[in-house]
């Protein structure tokens, strides 16, 4: 049973244009999310996070929102770039469990110059 | 810092056979996981130490799958016997503090991974 679920596992986005990966997640101990991103034979690489104090947060072209009362969370990258084309993972951390966090599946972006 | 250090980078086994999977952790992080990629089921926790002391094994798949960690700059994942759905990527991760640091972007870092091939 997937506490952390990125329903898409693709998304294909033109050059300058937004890009908005989901997340959705079960767990209502969950209370501070983040976004990782993956390029090919690398490990994945902190990107944003979150508090579940907060319903969004900014840093740069990349905005992460969260909606605690569906569960759902979503990252917003605006102006796309091709360089931003990777695997985003959502993962999130629980209140009760230190430091070990619970990743989604991933999706991969493609943005198109 | 060299970062997270993994070895081997790829390995290709037969069917039967024990592989050991080898982490270097960033010097002065008291947390080691074990994640596995797949397709199927993107990235899983496998394992978790803190402070060279396993926490939370509760995603090792099966009894041929052991981790260890017996010192803060090392930690191996070893499966024995090999089949080829373990044919995945690994990656090992560290962390420097507990919560305190999650919440001050003191994230966990990733090695490159492993990629495992089992024919």
């Amino acid at each position: 049973d997937q506490q952390v679920k990125q329903n898409s596992p693709s998304l294909s986005v033109q050059e300058g244009r937004i890009s908005i990966l989901n997340c959705d997640y079960t767990n209502s101990m969950f209370d501070y999310f983040l976004w990782y991103k993956k390029y090919p034979a690398e490990g994945p690489t902190f990107l944003i996070s979150i508090s579940s104090i907060k319903d969004k947060n900014e840093d740069g072209r990349f905005t992460v929102f969260l909606n605690k009362s569906a569960k759902h969370l979503s990252l917003h990258i605006v102006p796309s770039q091709p360089g931003d084309s990777a695997v985003y993972f959502c993962a999130a951390s629980a209140r009760n469990a230190g430091n070990m966090l619970t990743f989604g599946g991933g999706t991969r972006l493609m943005v198109k110059p | 810092d060299a970062g997270v250090i993994q070895s081997p980078r790829h390995e290709v086994t037969e069917m039967g056979q024990e592989v050991t999977l080898r982490c270097k952790p960033i010097s002065g992080h008291n947390s080691l996981f074990w994640y596995r990629q797949t397709m199927m089921r993107g990235l899983e926790l496998l394992i978790y130490f803190n402070n060279n002391v396993p926490i939370d094994d509760s995603g090792m798949p099966e009894d041929r799958f052991s981790a260890k960690m017996p010192n803060a700059s090392f930690s191996t994942l070893k499966i024995q016997p090999s089949e080829p759905r373990d044919s995945a990527v690994y990656f090992c991760a560290s962390s420097p503090t507990g919560r305190e640091g999650l919440l001050t972007k003191e994230t966990q870092y990733f090695g490159p991974g492993t990629r495992l091939l089992v024919l």
